[in-house]
């Protein structure tokens, strides 16, 4: 079935280390998003790709980095530096060709400091 | 800059009484905008998009919104919800031209229907 991954579901890290959240899509999408939810916040997007090997921050980057090497692949390592990392995370992937193109999401990564 | 407005944080209904979840933009140009359902512990699943056309754009599970452009509105819609329609719905924006993808969304509206 085609869609998007993310892994792991559930995942504890202690403070001052890093930690990677896998997203991988069988979709063919060239674009590939990470979104942070917190109860109340609604969605807020962290860093956004378009293309492999190019990546832009997005409006809380801050404490984060993103990789792109495969167009199938677009992994997030929440570093020791982001302050408040406890939340959901969501991955997500789109087309861009055409306009009004739907963005899809994984099913969603909690992260829980410790 | 774009933003969305979600104007109910909560909205607790009936089970087969109307609903209407209000959501209002702001942006300087034209935009797209969605309307995304999210269950429990889920990621979140495209509900309908306006992009073009008639104001009136019908969605999956008998939801309906209408584009109010004078009013910077989209506002979703059904007129008898089931418990099953119990979720948190995103109203989101983005904008119809240029090579950006990404949307705006906003801070959601969780909808509880109650037997």
């Amino acid at each position: 079935d085609g869609g998007i991954t993310q892994s792991p579901k559930y995942l504890f890290r202690k403070e001052g280390q890093n930690v990677t959240l896998s997203c991988e899509q069988n979709l063919n999408h060239d674009a590939m998003y990470w979104y942070r939810q917190d109860p109340g916040q609604g969605l807020r997007l962290i860093y956004y790709s378009q293309i492999v090997n190019d990546f832009q921050k997005g409006d809380i980057a801050e404490g984060y980095s993103v990789s792109r090497e495969k167009k199938e692949s677009f992994p997030l390592t929440v570093t020791s530096a982001q302050k408040n990392p406890t939340a959901f995370y969501l991955c997500a992937s789109s087309p861009t060709q055409g306009g009004g193109n739907t963005i899809y999401f994984g099913e969603g990564s909690w992260l829980t400091v410790v | 800059a774009q933003s969305v407005t979600q104007l109910d944080s909560q909205v607790p209904v009936f089970e087969e009484a109307p609903v209407e979840l209000r959501c209002n933009y702001s942006s300087s140009v034209s935009v797209y905008l969605f309307w995304y359902v999210q269950y429990p512990n889920q990621g979140l699943q495209l509900l309908l998009k306006y992009l073009s056309g008639s104001t009136l754009v019908k969605g999956i599970n008998g939801f309906e919104a209408e584009f109010n452009k004078s009013q910077t509105s989209f506002h979703l819609r059904k007129p008898s919800v089931h418990i099953s329609d119990t979720a948190e719905y995103f109203c989101a924006v983005r904008n119809s031209g240029g090579s950006n993808y990404k949307l705006t969304f906003g801070k959601g509206t969780l909808l509880t229907v109650n037997p």
